[in-house]
């Protein structure tokens, strides 16, 4: 089955201990994101990679490290969490091969930070 | 800068009621244009997609809309809701220079329909 996978999908830390929310997808696609979902702010682009060792900054990038080394996993690193960062996120894969560059989410990651 | 904005922010109806959700976009170029529908707890899925040809497009579960240029819009349209379908809807605008990498999301609206 075609799938956008997350890991964890529940995390409650506490602020400066690092985490990484890993990301992976199996349709062998190119470009891989991550968004957050706030309420009453839709989702906002975090970073974005278009193939592997390629990575490029969205819209929130502030407090968030990305690396892609592996075209499938693309996973959401977190240095020095803080409050402000609680949220849902969703990573997404699409591909230029796709005529409409539809992006395929995940089952989102429920961060709390502490 | 790029933006989404939809009409509304809480949407209530009762069933059998017909819906119609605005979205306007602010980019001047070609867009590829998406609504996701998010159920209660689950993630994003995909109602329908523009990307060219007929503006008027179908998506699943009865939903339509029309892409109208001159007006920068995207409405999202449904002519007879049920109770299974209150979630929160996403408009989306893909400028297609940046094809697949961004996708800029509206606020959402959520949808509420009573039995």
């Amino acid at each position: 089955e075609a799938q956008v996978t997350q890991n964890p999908r529940y995390l409650i830390t506490v602020t400066g201990k690092k985490l990484t929310v890993t990301c992976s997808q199996n349709m062998n696609h190119e470009y891989m994101s991550w968004y957050r979902q706030d309420p009453g702010l839709g989702l906002r682009q975090i970073y974005y990679s278009m193939n592997v060792e390629v990575t490029d900054k969205g819209d929130v990038p502030e407090g968030y490290k990305v690396s892609r080394k592996e075209k499938r996993n693309f996973p959401l690193i977190l240095e020095s969490p803080s409050p402000n960062q609680t949220s849902l996120y969703f990573c997404a894969s699409s591909s230029p091969r796709l005529a409409t560059y539809e992006q395929y989410f995940g089952p989102g990651t429920r961060l709390t930070v502490t | 800068a790029q933006s989404v904005s939809q009409h509304n922010h809480h949407v209530i109806l009762s069933e059998a009621a017909s819906l119609e959700l605005g979205c306007n976009y602010s980019y001047g170029g070609t867009v590829n244009l998406f609504w996701y529908v998010q159920y209660p707890g689950q993630h994003l899925q995909l109602l329908l997609k523009y990307f060219s040809g007929d503006p008027l497009v179908k998506g699943i579960k009865g939903f339509e809309a029309e892409f109208i240029k001159s007006k920068f819009s995207f409405n999202l349209r449904k002519p007879s809701v049920q109770w299974s379908d209150t979630a929160e809807y996403f408009c989306a605008v893909n400028p297609a220079n940046q094809a697949g990498t961004a996708l800029i999301f509206g606020k959402g609206t959520t949808l509420s329909v009573s039995s």
